[in-house]
Order: C-alpha cells, then sequence, then structure tokens
C-alpha cells in the first residue's frame, strides 16, 4: 500500500506489502529528521534518523528519504507486518534546537 | 540501553488535586528532559524542557504555575499537575536526552492521568 498525497491520517496495507508513509515539514532549518512508532499507550519508540546532509538512510526493513527542496519526509516500510501496525510520527529539530516538533501521525493498519 | 520509565504509568485522581509523575533514565544521564502532552488521536505536544539545576522552560499556552516541573538530578525530572482538572486528562510522556548528545531523545511509556 502506498499513502496518496500527504497528512493522511490512515494507511491500510495488506501483510507482506511496502508500504509509505509521508510527511511535510515546514522549517527549512531543521537539519535532524526522525520516524517514531507509537503503539497504543505506550511511548514512542525511535525507528530510524536522517541529517540533512543525506537524502536516504536505510535501517532493518525500514528506509527513510528526505527531500530538502520540497521540504519533504518519507518512511518505507518493507514486506509490513502485523507488528507494523502503529501509528507513526515524523519529528525534527534544528541544531541550535534539540526541542522536537512532531507531525500529526499516521496510523497504520496491516491487514492478515 | 538508554532506558527511560515513568511513574505511574496510570492515575486517577478527584478534581482539585495534585498529582506527580516521574521521569528516570535508568542507565544514562539526562542533562536535559523534555515534557510532552499527548490526547487521544493526537500528536505529541512538547509541554516544557527541563534542564538539571535550572527553571524548567515553557512552551507558550503552558502555565507553569500549574505543571510544576522539577529536575534535581541528572536521572530524575517530575512533573506536578496542581490542582487537577478533568480537562487535564492527557497522556503525559517524558523523554530525555543523554549528556553530550543533543538530538536524540529516548521516550518514556507515558502517564495516563484521568481527572474525575
Amino acid at each position: 500500500g502506498e499513502s496518496v498525497g500527504l497528512h493522511l491520517p490512515t494507511l491500510s496495507v495488506q501483510e507482506g506489502d511496502n508500504s509509505i508513509i509521508n510527511c511535510a515539514y515546514s522549517n527549512s532549518a531543521s537539519d535532524y529528521f526522525i520516524w517514531y512508532k507509537q503503539e497504543s499507550g505506550k511511548g514512542p519508540q525511535f525507528i530510524i534518523d536522517i541529517r540533512s546532509n543525506m537524502d536516504k538512510r536505510q535501517g532493518q526493513r525500514v528506509t527513510v528519504l528526505l527531500n530538502k527542496t520540497v521540504k519533504h519526509l518519507s518512511l518505507q516500510i518493507a514486506a509490513t507486518q502485523p507488528g507494523d501496525s502503529a501509528v507513526y510520527f515524523c519529528a525534527e529539530n534544528t541544531r541550535d534546537d534539540y526541542k522536537l516538533s512532531f507531525g500529526a501521525g499516521t496510523t497504520v493498519t496491516v491487514r492478515a | 540501553g538508554a532506558v527511560v520509565s515513568q511513574h505511574p504509568s496510570w492515575v486517577i485522581c478527584k478534581s482539585g488535586t495534585s498529582v506527580k509523575i516521574e521521569c528516570r533514565s535508568l542507565d544514562f544521564q539526562a542533562t536535559t528532559m523534555f515534557w510532552y502532552r499527548q490526547f487521544p488521536k493526537q500528536s505529541l505536544m512538547l509541554m516544557a524542557t527541563s534542564n538539571e539545576g535550572s527553571k524548567a522552560t515553557y512552551e507558550q499556552g503552558v502555565e507553569k504555575d500549574k505543571f510544576l516541573i522539577n529536575h534535581a538530578s541528572l536521572t530524575l525530572s517530575t512533573l506536578t499537575v496542581t490542582s487537577a482538572h478533568p480537562e487535564d486528562s492527557s497522556f503525559y510522556i517524558c523523554s530525555a536526552t543523554p549528556s553530550g548528545r543533543g538530538n536524540e531523545q529516548f521516550f518514556g511509556p507515558g502517564t495516563r492521568l484521568t481527572v474525575l
């Protein structure tokens, strides 16, 4: 499954398919970006991060892409599993201010 | 490593009472801790930045006299919700930044506050 457009609140994906979650940011000074996963009733869990001097970073089953030109960040999850069902947040901050600014979040539901 | 705990995990209190929430970094020292509030189906909103040994810095619109923050040691920050009202019911989450690692924040599991 793939989210169309930006800021979609929900994404339903078939188990085994790839997921793409999008995020837009507005602060051109942001230079550090993080994706978090939050399961119901729990705190955010770090997934992957990327700095502004990179445009792609890969982890285990996840890839983050950064397009600074259009201020867009995406998280790709390969072979989505039921355990990936959660709310995903992007967050950003700048080198001069370590306070994180969170996006609205996307709820991902994996269909068996 | 980098484990953050919160206590209690949930609390129910009567309107008008005060509630204290603890945030601890278990295996690292945290010069800076952050407190967030999250309403149902919403994102995390930063309430304040807590620096060890100094006064907390509050975000715009957050009442410092209502949400008292104390960061007395490098491993403990507390948030006290004073004279709680039903509208203060929320999920409160803290995060901690290891000393010298400014960008990274490790989050606690959150505290669910319900004010009757």
